[in-house]
């Protein structure tokens, strides 16, 4: 079982909609959580850090659920911009930072 | 801002020749990650260094080998290189180990 499970959609939307999508993990013990934007053939870009119950920046909210073990990124008013895969990357065993394979989000106008 | 820098962008090899990526992290960042994705992947781990030592390794084949120079610049050496080695590799540092990574551009390689 991997570290870190992501649906990876795609998420096909319309601007202006709300689309929200799930990280889980598997180690217990992680203590932290990012999000990482990744546009086609460029680098993975820090969207967000996610250290306590959540935290919110702008139109994106992350939220950590720490008994169901998974965190949750929710972007309200959709952009075209906002079309990217979207990692989830938890530091996991030894402190490690493990990747999620990346949710696909398209939001068509 | 200063960013991580890496170097060069697009490399195109032929099999069983060697190739060597570099990587300047974001200064006074101690920590250096190699990720290697191929199409429609995620970034694989290869290998990090802190404070010039290896401080994990991940799905790096023996082919391949890395360092962390004095200046804690790195480099990633490939030899014997693979049709399936072609692929974007990522260079990421952070300061500390675990904490968040920012990632440079990419190094492009093709092996023909």
């Amino acid at each position: 079982r991997k570290e870190v499970e992501q649906d990876p959609g795609p998420f096909n939307v319309p601007e202006g909609a709300t689309v929200a999508f799930n990280c889980t993990y598997s180690n217990s013990a992680s203590q932290s959580f990012f999000w990482y934007r990744q546009d086609c053939r460029k680098e993975p870009k820090l969207l967000m850090s996610v250290y306590s119950s959540g935290n919110e920046d702008g139109r994106f909210t992350a939220q950590l659920n720490r008994a169901s073990q998974y965190i949750s990124l929710l972007i309200r008013d959709s952009k075209l911009s906002d079309s990217a895969t979207y990692l989830c990357v938890v530091n996991g065993y030894d402190y490690k930072l493990s990747f999620g394979a990346g949710t696909t989000v398209t939001v068509r106008a | 801002a200063a960013g991580v820098i890496q170097s060069p962008r697009h490399l195109i090899k032929e099999k069983r020749e060697t190739a060597t990526l570099k990587c300047y992290p974001i200064p006074r960042h101690d920590t250096v990650y190699w990720y290697q994705q191929g199409p429609g992947q995620d970034p694989q781990f290869l290998i990090s260094f802190y404070e010039k030592m290896q401080s994990d390794k991940g799905s790096i084949p023996d082919r391949f080998s890395a360092q962390q120079f004095s200046d804690y610049h790195s480099e990633l050496n490939m030899s014997s290189l693979e049709l399936g080695d072609s692929a974007l590799y990522f260079c990421a540092s952070s300061l500390g180990d675990g904490n968040t990574i920012y990632f440079g551009e990419g190094s492009w390689l093709t092996v023909v």
